[in-house]
């Protein structure tokens, strides 16, 4: 059956423009998740969605970046007036969302480049 | 603050031999951890996990254990095969809530 995809595959994009990034996760998985990861460093968590309840932001390292999800469906990351610092490999995941066997399946990422 | 720690960047270990990659902890609350294992431009795939109800877990060539006193797990592969050459991810998490933090990660070369 279909992974977890994303796209785009690469971005390229300048300084101060804005980015938005897509996952479409595992049909019937109802927990979805947005990590960054930076060359050298591991996964960092930005948001996580689960159902119909509040996303969890804690992990958005700015007000620049925000991520929405159209029920048990696609998310969207968008990040605002691109830094530098910006560029990472941008990880989508989903799961069942059944924390006893409860397994993150990861999209081959988005691999970000702000110049 | 790096919750989750792998010191050890990268390994190198002959084939037929066994693989054993460490991964430390700081906050004692964390109760369930995993290993995931991520081959060049694909995400990461998971491989097996384990609850601090129990000291280890076996899955084929696969087992991983843990230690609550030193917070300590780790990953043996035995034997150790080239197509296990990738970076391993571990990853902790907390009851009640489904955010995993995840170590650096160790890359593993396995020379045949």
């Amino acid at each position: 059956g279909a992974g977890v995809s994303q796209s785009p595959s690469n971005k390229v994009t300048e300084k101060g423009k804005d980015v938005e990034l897509r996952c479409d996760p595992i049909s019937g998985h109802t927990a979805l998740y947005w990590y960054r990861q930076r060359l050298g460093q591991g996964l960092e968590f930005l948001i996580y969605f689960q159902g119909n309840s509040a996303p969890d932001k804690s992990g958005l390292p700015s007000d620049r970046f925000s991520a929405e999800r159209t029920g048990e469906s696609v998310s969207t990351l968008t990040i605002q007036r691109t830094q530098q610092e910006d560029s990472a490999v941008y990880l989508c995941a989903s799961s069942l969302g059944d924390r006893d066997t409860d397994t993150q399946y990861f999209g081959p990422g988005t691999r970000l480049t702000v110049l | 603050d790096q919750q989750v720690k792998q010191n050890s960047p990268s390994l190198s270990v002959q084939e037929g031999r066994i693989s054993i990659l460490n991964c430390d902890y700081t906050n004692s609350m964390f109760d369930y951890f995993l290993w995931y294992k991520k081959y060049p431009a694909e995400g990461p795939t998971f491989l097996i996990s384990i609850s601090s109800i129990k000291d280890k877990n076996e899955d084929g060539r696969f087992t991983v254990f843990l230690n609550k006193s030193a917070k300590h797990l780790s990953l043996h592969i035995v034997p150790s095969q080239p197509g296990d050459s990738a970076v391993y991810f571990c990853a902790a998490a907390l009851s009640g809530t489904y955010k995993y933090i995840f170590g650096t990660g160790t890359r593993l070369k396995v020379l045949a």
